[in-house]
């Protein structure tokens, strides 16, 4: 089966950066894109492709590849940073996979 | 302005079936393959389905065992998610969502409890 693996919750400052981690073989192969989702409400596309930032998502929202490993970079984290992220992945048999989620606390 | 709106949510009982619909407006839906993601109360998102955009193709979660079934009639630009022999693991938030995910409708609760 596929997995995508992230850090179950982090904290920053604000100001600090963010690094949100998330793990699985088919990123080898395959983008990932970055989902924010806040308390009731829907899920938001922040990355895609590994490091494109849709149109209307802040700068300060990044994202790096490396290997196995994708990275959701949040430079200079604001207090309205804080939700839970989400890396999603397609696999090679078409179906989709997203990772456990990360709890973000900006405080 | 992309607009996805589902419905069809509910309380039902265990074994018992239901559809969802998700209707589409602000973009051409017969251009764009469509998702169905769940998320159960407190949990985390799960990825249900996948229909390409003239419904030649489906693809659904190994975890569903073939319960569920995605359709979408493009002339009424409509996404379905048929779903059957219902658990109480199935309880979630279902939402539609386009190909890239870059739109979400608001969601819609389905509550399976005896």
């Amino acid at each position: 089966s596929y997995e995508l693996t992230q850090p179950s919750s982090m904290s920053v400052s604000p100001g600090q950066t963010a690094r949100i981690t998330c793990s699985g073989d088919v990123l080898t192969k395959k983008y990932a894109r970055w989902f924010q989702q806040k308390p009731g409400q829907a899920p938001v596309l922040v990355i895609y492709k590994d490091n494109e930032r849709p149109s209307g998502i802040p700068e300060r929202f990044s994202g790096s590849s490396s290997g196995t490993t994708v990275t959701l970079i949040i430079s200079g984290a604001k207090v309205e940073d804080e939700a839970d992220y989400y890396c999603y992945s397609a696999t090679d048999n078409n179906l989709g996979v997203f990772g456990g989620g990360t709890e973000l606390t900006v405080l | 302005q992309v607009q996805l709106v589902e419905s069809g949510g509910g309380v039902v009982q265990p074994g018992t079936s239901l559809r969802l619909s998700c209707a589409a407006s602000g973009i051409t839906f017969s251009n764009h393959d469509m998702h169905w993601v769940r998320q159960a109360p407190g949990k985390g998102l799960e990825w249900v389905s996948v229909i390409s955009y003239d419904g030649s193709y489906k693809y659904y979660a190994d975890s569903l065992k073939g319960r569920f079934r995605v359709s979408r009639d493009n002339t009424k630009d409509t996404l379905y998610l048929q779903m059957s022999s219902l658990r109480e693991d199935d309880t979630a938030v279902y939402y539609c969502a386009t190909d890239v995910f870059s739109s979400w409708g608001q969601g819609t609760l389905v509550t399976v409890s005896s």
